[in-house]
């Protein structure tokens, strides 16, 4: 089946510092991509939908200053968490759907990111 | 935005049925689904069913829907250590953007 990686895995950061996680569709065109948002022992929440070459829709409450999405190509989309505070500390997971996807949409393993 | 709720934990004895339970608010889902989140791991899709459908059953999966009270519910038959995690499900008006339950740990017991 379609496989969608994410990278890195686990981060951790300092406080003040930006990270960038990145979410890869390797064996089909992403034409959307979605991040998703997970505190402990919460759902997952959706932060933003992006459409390859077109700005990212981002849900309310979410700030697109601070996390930067980017799918700038079929295979990639990338989440940049700026100014990062312990607050955001969270598991960020990305899904992808498109062609040679099955219209199916498909889950990346995650990232998890700590901010110290 | 929608409300998907879910227990949030679950003890099964190994060998029993494990019964999953979870409501939802938005009527006019098309879509309906089953995750399984292992630790460490991403979802990985268990099984989805469609809103025109009661009953959908997948070797020890089965999904029930009761679209009048929205209520959906997985069973898992002959339950297995290694069916340990958590399960969510997920509702999707459009097919496109999700919305998840809290997800229900499951834990199964030798």
């Amino acid at each position: 089946g379609a496989v969608v990686s994410q990278h890195p895995s686990w981060v951790i950061c300092k406080s003040g510092t930006s990270v960038k996680i990145e979410c890869r569709s390797l064996d089909f065109q992403a034409t959307t991509m979605f991040w998703y948002r997970q505190f402990p022992k919460q759902s997952l929440m959706l932060m933003a939908t992006s459409n390859e070459g077109s700005k990212a829709t981002y849900e309310q409450g979410v700030e697109k200053d601070k996390f930067l999405i980017n799918h700038a190509s079929l295979t990639l989309s990338t989440l940049t968490v700026t100014s990062a505070h312990p607050e955001d500390s969270s598991f960020y997971i990305c899904s992808a759907r498109g062609v040679g996807s099955g219209n199916t949409i498909y889950f990346g393993e995650g990232s998890w990111l700590t901010v110290v | 935005g929608e409300d998907v709720e879910q227990s949030l934990f679950l003890s099964v004895r190994e060998g029993d049925s494990s019964v999953i339970n979870c409501t939802y608010t938005d009527s006019s889902s098309t879509y309906l689904y089953w995750y399984k989140q292992e630790p460490g791991a991403g979802l990985q899709l268990l099984t989805y069913i469609f809103s025109n459908m009661d009953m959908k059953q997948d070797q020890r999966l089965t999904v029930l829907l009761n679209k009048k009270d929205k209520h959906l519910s997985l069973r898992i038959a002959d339950t297995q250590t290694g069916d340990s995690a958590i399960y969510f499900c997920a509702e999707s008006p459009t097919g496109n953007q999700f919305y998840f339950g809290t997800g229900t740990s499951l834990t199964v017991i030798p």
